[in-house]
C-alpha cells in the first residue's frame, strides 16, 4: 500500500539558517511526488512537484526538493528560512493514474525563532 | 485567474443533521477532489470528479457523497452527522497535462464543519 511518512512533527530552526524537512515513501511503482505548504487557516499551497527527469526539483519560494529512489525519499530543503516560512509541510505522493487521490504525510509543522 | 473557491468557510451543525459544501473549481480545471483534514487522521481522501463522473474514492462511508455539474463546479453531502465528522473540509481542483490528470492540486481555503 502506499504510504507517506513525515519523522519530525515539529522543528524549530533559527531565521536565516538551513531548513530540510524529510520525507519517506512506499510506493511500487514511480511516484509522482509533491510538498505542499499550509499556513494556519488556509489551504495547501503546492512548493514543488516531481514527475521525472531531473531528480532535483526547484520550487517557490526558494525551496527545492531532491528525489532519490534507492533511499525512497524526497526531502524538501531551503537554504535560508525567512520567519515567513513558518507553517505545516505536507509531503504526498500520487500516481499518473490515480487523478487527485494523494497519500499525504501527516505533516511537519515549523517554527522560526527570530 | 481566480482561485477555488468554497463556501461557506465555516459552519455548525448538529448530530443527525446533514450539511452540503459547495467547491468551483479554477477555470478550465475538470478535475475536483475533495479531502478531509483532521488533527487525528491528517489529510484523507474523499472522492475526486472528473466531467461529472466519480473516478476515484477514498475509504469513508456512505454518509459521504459528492456530484459534480456540467461547469465543473462541485458539491460534497455528508448525512446523518456523526461528531467525529468535525474537520476541515478542503476542495481541490487539478490541470490535466496532454489530457492525463498529473495529480497536481489546487486547494481551496476549505470549509470548516463543527458538529455539536
Amino acid at each position: 500500500a502506499q504510504s507517506v511518512t513525515q519523522p519530525d512533527i515539529h522543528i524549530t530552526v533559527s531565521e536565516g539558517a538551513s531548513l530540510e524537512l524529510r520525507c519517506n515513501y512506499s510506493y511500487g511503482a514511480t511516484p509522482y511526488l509533491f510538498w505542499y505548504v499550509q499556513s494556519p487557516g488556509q489551504g495547501l499551497q503546492l512548493l514543488l512537484k516531481y514527475f521525472s527527469g531531473d531528480t532535483l526539483v526547484q520550487g517557490i519560494k526558494g525551496f527545492e526538493a531532491e528525489f532519490k529512489r534507492s533511499q525512497s525519499s524526497f526531502n524538501l530543503r531551503k537554504p535560508s528560512v525567512h520567519w515567513s516560512d513558518a507553517a505545516e509541510y505536507f509531503c504526498a505522493v500520487g500516481a499518473g493514474n490515480q487523478g487527485g487521490k494523494l497519500i499525504f504525510g501527516q505533516g511537519t509543522e515549523l517554527s522560526v525563532k527570530p | 485567474k481566480a482561485g477555488v473557491t468554497q463556501t461557506p468557510r465555516y459552519l455548525i451543525k448538529t448530530r443527525g443533521q446533514q450539511v452540503t459544501l459547495s467547491c468551483s473549481p479554477i477555470s478550465g480545471h475538470r478535475s475536483v477532489s475533495w479531502y478531509q483534514q483532521t488533527p487525528g487522521q491528517g489529510l484523507q481522501f474523499l472522492f475526486e470528479y472528473f466531467s461529472e463522473t466519480q473516478r476515484n474514492k477514498g475509504n469513508f462511508p456512505g454518509r459521504f457523497s459528492g456530484r459534480q455539474f456540467s461547469n465543473s463546479r462541485s458539491e460534497m453531502n455528508v448525512s446523518t452527522l456523526e461528531l467525529g465528522d468535525s474537520a476541515l473540509y478542503l476542495c481541490a481542483s487539478s490541470p490535466p497535462l496532454g489530457g492525463v490528470n498529473t495529480g497536481e492540486l489546487f486547494f481551496g481555503e476549505g470549509s470548516r464543519l463543527t458538529v455539536l
